[in-house]
């Protein structure tokens, strides 16, 4: 079946860096994006950003730029989303999602992967 | 930026109807039909209920509907079950080529 999933949870200290993986199966992988979303605990959801598993093309949150990088693997389809420089409010459950049709709609979603950032 | 409005909290009986509503601008809501809603049950992911304001996708209940009127999308669900409690969020796509969220709406079937 079609699914998402990814890579365990992560705890990291201020100023570290995180890569979380999002490996899919059950399509083809280079005909849809991905996003990344994410949520704070207690909080609602937030786009983080998009990326073409076709061509690598990306579109991040400008509250994010520079500090996050959104990569694809096509051999092993797998897509990966780095966040630097980590702070204390970026702890959150990070989740990809297949793009339904250019950022309309989000209709697979992977089970999510929590990032806590702590000293 | 501010996301979309949503209200904090609605609630109906088992077999009511409910609506929940999704406020937006002429930069998001109003000016594409690219509205989506998503269910959320606790400690799982989103679950996508209704696409491009009021398509289905394969599996949903006929139950779930969507429409939008101006700057202003809404969510319907009919006949008010047990498991609908839930968080449903709005999604719009926007002028900044982006979509965005709702802040969320905790449903609560008493």
């Amino acid at each position: 079946q079609v699914q998402l999933v990814q890579s365990g949870a992560e705890v990291k200290k201020p100023g570290a860096s995180v890569k979380v993986s999002c490996k899919a199966s059950g399509y083809t992988f280079t005909s849809y994006g991905i996003s990344w979303v994410r949520q704070a605990p207690g909080q609602g959801l937030e786009w983080m950003g998009w990326i073409s598993a076709y061509n690598g093309n990306t579109n991040y949150a400008q509250k994010l730029q520079g500090r996050v990088t959104m990569t694809t693997d096509t051999s092993t389809s797998t897509a990966y989303m780095e966040l630097r420089s980590l702070r204390s409010d970026d702890t959150a459950v990070y989740y990809c999602a297949r793009d339904l049709s250019g950022l309309s709609a989000f209709d697979i979603w992977g089970q999510g992967t929590m990032v806590t950032v702590s000293s | 930026q501010s996301a979309l409005t949503q209200p904090a909290s609605v609630s109906g009986s088992p077999g009511q109807s409910i609506t929940i509503s999704c406020t937006g601008t002429s930069s998001d809501v109003g000016g594409y039909n690219y509205v989506s809603w998503y269910q959320q049950h606790p400690g799982k992911a989103p679950k996508l209920m209704i696409y491009e304001v009021s398509n289905r996708p394969s599996g949903v209940p006929d139950r779930f509907s969507g429409s939008k009127s101006g700057n202003t999308a809404s969510l319907t669900i009919s006949g008010l079950q047990a498991e609908d409690e839930a968080d449903y969020y709005c999604s719009s796509y926007t002028s900044s080529s982006t979509p965005w969220f709702g802040g969320g709406t905790k449903l609560t079937v008493l």
